[in-house]
């Protein structure tokens, strides 16, 4: 399983775009990035995911570089309701083992 | 949207009760998983489970802990003799088999449960 590393906690005002990167130097060449986000109380909720470049839906977009060693979720004009934990997983297509790491906390201000 | 369900939202219990927690994954969904949060720590892999056995456990799924599928709809998780440090949040999640890409976890929204 390859290993990510995330920022622990990030703060953001109401209103500006937010970058959380993660990194996974040793992800395999079947790996798929995944991004999950927990509101308190509530379980992970899946926002996004990417092999290479650019994914982007209504929520969320993934960027992916060349080299795949890391990955950034942008979050675009976040709002309060947007505080919660995000996980970054990365998982081989078809594994079962998905496991999470600590999260980024992404606290929103007004 | 098609949900995983879970009960009780919230369970208080002695120390040393049995307590079981029940779970429906989505109806086309094949692979079932149980993971736990203690209260400000990360979510925590127990048990994945398909074709009505354990696929694969963490150290964490010692034999105070058992799952089964009995009905065929229903996915519990059974701990015996529940101890303080059981206190948490348990998530039931599954997986829709075959999506492309990597597999993605549907999560419901928990059972919270209180040792005492």
């Amino acid at each position: 399983l390859a290993k990510t590393t995330q920022p622990i906690s990030m703060d953001s005002y109401e209103g500006q775009e937010v970058n959380i990167t993660c990194s996974h130097n040793n992800i395999a060449t079947n790996d798929y990035i995944t991004w999950y986000q927990q509101f308190p109380s509530q379980g992970p909720r899946f926002i996004i995911q990417g092999y290479k470049t650019k994914v982007t839906n209504e929520v969320a977009s993934l960027f992916i570089p060349a080299d795949r060693k890391s990955s950034t979720l942008s979050l675009p004009r976040v709002s309060l309701s947007d505080t919660a934990v995000y996980y970054c997983l990365v998982t081989g297509a078809g594994s079962y083992q998905l496991t999470f790491g600590k999260g980024t906390k992404l606290s929103v201000i007004p | 949207e098609p949900e995983v369900t879970q009960t009780p939202s919230h369970q208080v219990t002695q120390m040393g009760q049995e307590v079981i927690l029940r779970c429906v994954p989505i109806s086309n969904h094949l692979y079932f998983y149980w993971y736990r949060q203690i209260l400000g720590q990360k979510v925590e892999f127990l048990v994945s489970f398909y074709n009505n056995e354990i696929s694969e456990k963490s150290e964490i799924f010692d034999d105070q802990f058992s799952v089964e599928r009995p009905d065929g709809s229903n996915f519990t998780l059974k701990i015996r003799s529940t101890k303080l440090e059981d206190s948490a949040m348990y998530f039931c999640a599954s997986i829709q088999i075959g999506y492309s890409g990597a597999n993605v976890l549907t999560f419901g929204a928990g059972s919270r449960l209180t040792v005492l």
